[in-house]
């Protein structure tokens, strides 16, 4: 159980323009879906937080209108990255929780996102 | 700031010994604690959970809580070389309007066979 998928798993796309990643919990209604970005050899920030039907919080230098963070269902939430630049290529995972009071989260494949 | 705090390691151990890795963090009405495992390229697993002062076992891991210590601890009994990988040690976090969970920075462990 508890499984979180994402696609796509890879995505190349040039500079300026826009990708969205899908976050999908499979087995068990998400009511909190979480967005990390990870740099080589370093570890988790965490971007954004999401409730379903609510804004996403998000993290202290997180540009909201760069990642559009839309939280649609209680099984999907997408992240969107606008005007992509080369500084946003990361590896961008989400993560997906039912239980808010007890934090466990459970992580999706994640995304490389490569911008030429 | 609140923080959680590893040592990046490595930890080199030898196949077959108890590997140990160590956690503190800041906030002191922290209440939920996580061990996850991450393998180069590939996001983290939850290994373990702990909310409670004490040990918690699960097959070859046990997490130690101490809560007055602010100090989370995980052990790998046996340890196999399939155990290489980056733990990260997570920590739920109270801000003023919403809770969440942080990360440290992670443990590498490398098992030599």
């Amino acid at each position: 159980g508890a499984v979180v998928s994402q696609h796509p798993s890879w995505v190349i796309c040039k500079s300026g323009t826009s990708v969205k990643i899908e976050c999908r919990s499979l087995d068990f209604q998400a009511t909190t879906m979480f967005w990390y970005r990870q740099f080589p050899k370093q570890s988790l920030m965490l971007m954004a937080t999401s409730n379903e039907g609510s804004k996403a919080t998000y993290e202290q230098g997180v540009e909201k209108d760069k990642f559009l963070i839309n939280h649609a269902s209680l099984t999907l939430s997408t992240l969107t990255v606008t005007s992509a630049h080369p500084e946003d290529s990361s590896f961008y995972i989400c993560s997906a929780s039912w239980a808010a009071a007890a934090y466990e989260q459970y992580f999706g494949p994640g995304t490389r996102l490569t911008v030429t | 700031q609140k923080e959680v705090e590893q040592n990046s390691g490595p930890l080199s151990v030898p196949e077959g010994a108890i590997a140990s890795l160590n956690c503190t963090y800041s906030d002191r009405v922290s209440q939920s604690f996580f061990w996850y495992r991450q393998y180069s390229g590939k996001s983290p697993e939850l290994i373990m959970s702990i909310y409670s002062n004490g040990d918690k076992e699960d097959g070859r891991f046990t997490a130690q809580l101490n809560k007055a210590s602010q100090y989370v601890s995980l052990l790998i009994r046996d340890s196999q070389p399939s155990d290489s990988a980056t733990y990260l040690c997570a920590v739920n976090i109270e801000e003023t309007s919403y809770d969440k969970v942080i990360f440290g920075p992670g443990t590498s462990l490398s098992v030599i066979p």
